[in-house]
């Protein structure tokens, strides 16, 4: 089992429609997530971070996080052709002294016009 | 402020030859990791520093790859010698741990490699 898995995608979604990312991860300990967009050619970029169960908002983006079923989804609303990325869970598991963050293989969103 | 510097963008080599990467974190992140992000596929953690101590180094091919952060500032990533598998980007980031406790990972460029 990966640590931290993705639905690939494609997923395509019409332009102004809700955009629903999801993640799944298997330490239990972990106690950080993330959510990193992707365009192509170009390095990860941090748009949406959550700690704590429920829900979190910024702008059109919403992180839900639920520890209990190790699962963590990204809402986009009103989406953008500019939103056509690929979008990276990723999960940090401390352990020691140390914590690791590790990424899931991302999903490839497309927003059509 | 500043954001990670890579260096170079992009190189093309022929296998069995050497290569090094360089990364220049923000000022003042005391952890520093490099990952290799083969296309299609997340990025893969290859060694994380804690200042200039190895904290994970576990997916490092040892055999052939080798980094080092001297000073605890800037780091390199060598290759050598590389393999045709070796083509991939090579992400370089710092991160912070805020006042909350909570850490912050920011991003290089990437350095794009070639093998051929």
């Amino acid at each position: 089992q990966k640590e931290v898995e993705q639905n690939s995608g494609p997923l395509s979604v019409p332009e102004g429609a809700i955009a629903s990312l999801n993640c799944t991860y298997s330490d239990r300990v972990s106690q950080s997530f993330f959510w990193y967009r992707q365009y192509s050619g170009k390095s990860p970029e941090l748009i949406m971070s959550i700690y704590s169960n429920g829900d979190k908002e910024d702008g059109r983006f919403t992180a839900q996080l639920n520890k209990a079923s190790q699962y963590v989804s990204l809402l986009i609303r009103d989406s953008q052709p500019s939103d056509s990325a690929t979008y990276l869970c990723a999960v940090n598991s401390a352990y020691s002294s140390a914590s690791k963050i590790i990424f899931g293989s991302g999903t490839r969103l497309s927003i059509r016009p | 402020e500043a954001g990670v510097a890579q260096s170079p963008r992009y190189k093309i080599i022929e296998k069995r030859q050497s290569v090094a990467f360089w990364c220049n974190p923000i000022s003042g992140h005391a952890t520093l990791y490099w990952y290799q992000q083969i296309l299609g596929q997340g990025p893969k953690l290859l060694i994380q520093f804690q200042n200039n101590g190895v904290v994970d180094d576990s997916q490092l091919p040892k055999d052939r790859f080798s980094a080092e952060r001297l000073k605890g500032v800037d780091s390199t990533l060598k290759i050598q010698p590389a393999k045709l598998e070796d083509s991939a980007v090579y992400l370089c980031a710092s991160s912070l741990v805020g006042t909350s406790g909570q850490e912050t990972q920011y991003f290089g460029p990437g350095t794009r490699l070639l093998v051929l």
